[in-house]
């Protein structure tokens, strides 16, 4: 079965700082994988996705993630840090045998310090 | 990508009651999703509703307890039904993006007092 984790629930950061929020995935074959973007009494909004291709994917606000394969990563990065990206950060991992279910981590709460 | 207009933004219920939650689309889709996100907690998929047929339900949810609508090719319900405080979530719509991802509602905020 497949699951996705997060490590750090709480992530805080000074404004100008690298973002580095973490996601791991457990998956017989590598899946489709996803991060989404929470802010403050907003749905969801998808900042970037590996499907296949380029295991480098640039995304919306700078952001970015490396599928690396052999560490089962997926990690999101920002070399500079926004007052306006602290909001809530999902990864997400869909199968690629062509259903729709994501199956989600169970978030990263970002804090931008001034 | 397609928009979706989530109704309503959020609602404080009494328990006991039901809640019914909209869902509309921009563009016609084949399928629709309903998620919930309790407090603190990541997103769990509902059900998935085809146009014309029963919703199908994971594992944990019911019919009786979440009945869904899916009247036509925009539009679906979520109804959550005898409410009670541990029903208190975010409940959010979804729709495929046609482009490997998925464009969410800005959900539902639901307390049940």
């Amino acid at each position: 079965a497949q699951s996705v984790t997060q490590l750090g629930s709480h992530v805080s950061v000074s404004e100008g700082a690298l973002v580095l929020l973490r996601c791991n995935y457990s998956s017989s074959v590598p899946p489709y994988l996803f991060w989404y973007v929470q802010y403050p009494n907003q749905g969801l909004q998808l900042l970037l996705k590996y499907t296949t291709g380029a295991t480098l994917v640039k995304g919306i606000n700078g952001f970015e993630a490396e599928f690396k394969k052999s560490e089962t990563s997926f990690h999101l990065t920002k070399p500079s840090a926004h007052m306006s990206d602290a909001a809530e950060y999902f990864c997400a991992v869909t199968p690629t045998s062509g259903t729709y279910k994501y199956i989600f981590g169970t978030g990263t709460r970002l804090k931008v310090l001034a | 990508s397609a928009v979706i207009s989530q109704k309503p933004s959020r609602d404080i219920c009494q328990r006991g009651t039901s809640l019914t939650i909209q869902c509309q689309v921009d563009s016609q889709v084949t399928m629709m999703f309903w998620y919930r996100q309790q407090p603190g907690q990541s997103l769990t998929l509902i059900a998935t509703a085809n146009q014309g047929s029963e919703a199908t339900y994971e594992s944990g949810f019911v019919i009786d307890k979440f009945p869904i609508s899916r009247p036509n090719l925009t539009f679906s319900t979520l109804t959550v039904s005898n409410m009670s405080p541990e029903d208190s979530s975010i409940y959010l719509c979804s729709v495929s993006d046609h482009k490997g991802g998925y464009t969410f509602g800005s959900g539902t905020r639901l307390t049940v007092v």
